[in-house]
């Protein structure tokens, strides 16, 4: 079965650093990948999604995340974290094969330094 | 930008009482969708929907839970009989046919079972 692994549980960083977050999931072909942002007691908002084509997608608030077949992950990246970047952060995968659900990893805990 | 709208944001119940959580998912969607988040959890899929009746649903989704799509518009889940392990957040999400664009979640409900 389809799975999603996010290691970090949570990672801290200081304003203006660079941030890393990793996924890696588990499937036999490539899946669709996606990343959502929740901010505390909010709903889950698209940050970017990867089906095809080009392995570095861009999205919004200046994330983008790179999917790499042959490590199985699809790791979200910022140059420069703002204290508004403070949130959980979920990686997803699906649909696959006909099952539209998507399976998300725990998700991991942002925290933004001042 | 099309939004997928849950009402009420906040509900408090008593175990045992039913309780139905209402949403509006996008209009030209053909996927509908319920998640659920216990504090600090990950998001569950519970089920889905699609053509008027469950394409898949999880473990979690036992016969106390239903889902409905009463009209052209409203999808609702209802609980029968909520228990304390039901308090969660509960979120709805539409898709388009083939996911391609993405899920579209909506702010979620909030369930306190007292």
């Amino acid at each position: 079965a389809q799975s999603v692994t996010q290691p970090d549980i949570h990672i801290t960083v200081s304003e203006g650093a660079s941030l890393e977050l990793r996924c890696n999931y588990s499937y036999g072909a490539t899946p669709y990948l996606f990343w959502y942002v929740q901010s505390p007691g909010q709903g889950l908002q698209l940050l970017l999604k990867y089906f095809s084509g080009d392995t570095l997608v861009q999205g919004i608030k200046g994330f983008e995340a790179e999917f790499k077949r042959s490590q199985s992950s699809f790791n979200l990246r910022k140059p420069s974290v703002h204290w508004s970047d403070a949130a959980e952060y979920f990686c997803a995968v699906g649909p696959i094969q006909g099952a539209q659900k998507l399976v998300f990893g725990q998700g991991t805990r942002l925290t933004i330094n001042p | 930008e099309p939004e997928v709208t849950q009402t009420p944001s906040h509900q408090v119940t008593q175990m045992g009482q039913e309780v139905i959580l209402r949403c509006v998912p996008i209009s030209n969607h053909l996927y509908f969708y319920w998640y659920r988040q216990i504090l600090g959890q990950k998001v569950e899929f519970l089920v889905s929907f699609y053509n008027n009746e469950i394409s898949e649903k999880s473990e979690i989704f036992d016969d106390q839970f239903s889902v409905e799509r009463p009209d052209g518009s409203n999808f609702t889940l209802k609980i029968r009989s909520t228990k304390l392990e039901d308090s969660a957040m509960y979120f709805c999400a539409s898709s388009t046919l083939t996911g391609f664009d993405g899920y579209t979640f909506g702010s979620g409900t909030r369930l306190t079972v007292v």
